[in-house]
């Protein structure tokens, strides 16, 4: 069992779609990450959510906290080729970093 | 560049044998993760050292262990390699700004394949 389950597992769109991917659990964080991965190098950190609702954004990505802090979404609006890779969320339990399945995003131009 | 840096990039090995894998990280960072990243079980955390001592431990296998030296470089040991353990290893350090919150700062990955 999956400490974090992410869905969709695979996302395929065109470019100029919108998306929303989700992370969730059962269990409550105190904070919660979200990382990029591209093919061949390793995830890199996109944001940190701390309180319950916050909203976070980077540009054309929206990241959510839920009121319960169990869940999170990002959100791309007209999704880019360059936002293709593998999205995964990542949570701090105190003595180590879990890391949820992933949701593989490929953009066709 | 995440300014940590791993070596090798690639490893071939067969089963049977043990590896080592290398890790640096980035100027300052006392803490480093490593992490074993499959197609089937996605990013699974192994262990953690800060300042040269172990300070958390993951899904890491018996046949797997690791330090940190004192110059705070790290390295992983794989023995009696098996077939399953084709994967991508991570290495990762962290820094917690004062009041944030711990960020962690990958390397490229070293990529096993056993045959």
């Amino acid at each position: 069992t999956q400490l974090l389950e992410q869905s969709p597992q695979f996302l395929s769109i065109q470019e100029g779609e919108n998306l929303t991917v989700y992370c969730n659990s059962s269990s409550v964080f105190s904070s919660l990450q979200w990382y990029r991965q591209e093919p061949g190098e390793g995830p890199v950190l996109l944001v940190t959510v701390v309180t319950g609702g916050e909203v976070k954004k980077l540009k054309r990505l929206t990241f959510q906290f839920g009121d319960a802090r169990k869940d999170s979404s990002l959100h791309i609006t007209a999704a880019q080729p360059g936002d293709t890779g593998l999205y995964l969320c990542a949570a701090n339990t105190g003595n180590q970093f879990y890391f949820g399945t992933g949701t593989s995003l490929t953009v066709i131009p | 560049d995440s300014g940590v840096t791993q070596t090798p990039k690639h490893l071939i090995t067969a089963t049977g044998q043990r590896v080592t894998l290398r890790c640096s990280p980035r100027s300052g960072d006392l803490s480093v993760y490593w992490y074993q990243q499959s197609l089937d079980q996605g990013l699974q955390f192994l262990i953690q050292y800060y300042n040269g001592e172990e300070r958390a431990k993951g899904n890491i296998l018996e046949r797997f262990s690791a330090q940190q030296f004192p110059d705070l470089h790290s390295e992983l040991n794989l023995s009696s390699l098996e077939l399953g353990d084709s994967a991508l290893y991570f290495c990762a350090s962290s820094v917690t700004p004062r009041g944030g919150h711990e960020t962690q700062y990958f390397g490229p990955g070293t990529r096993l394949l056993v045959l």
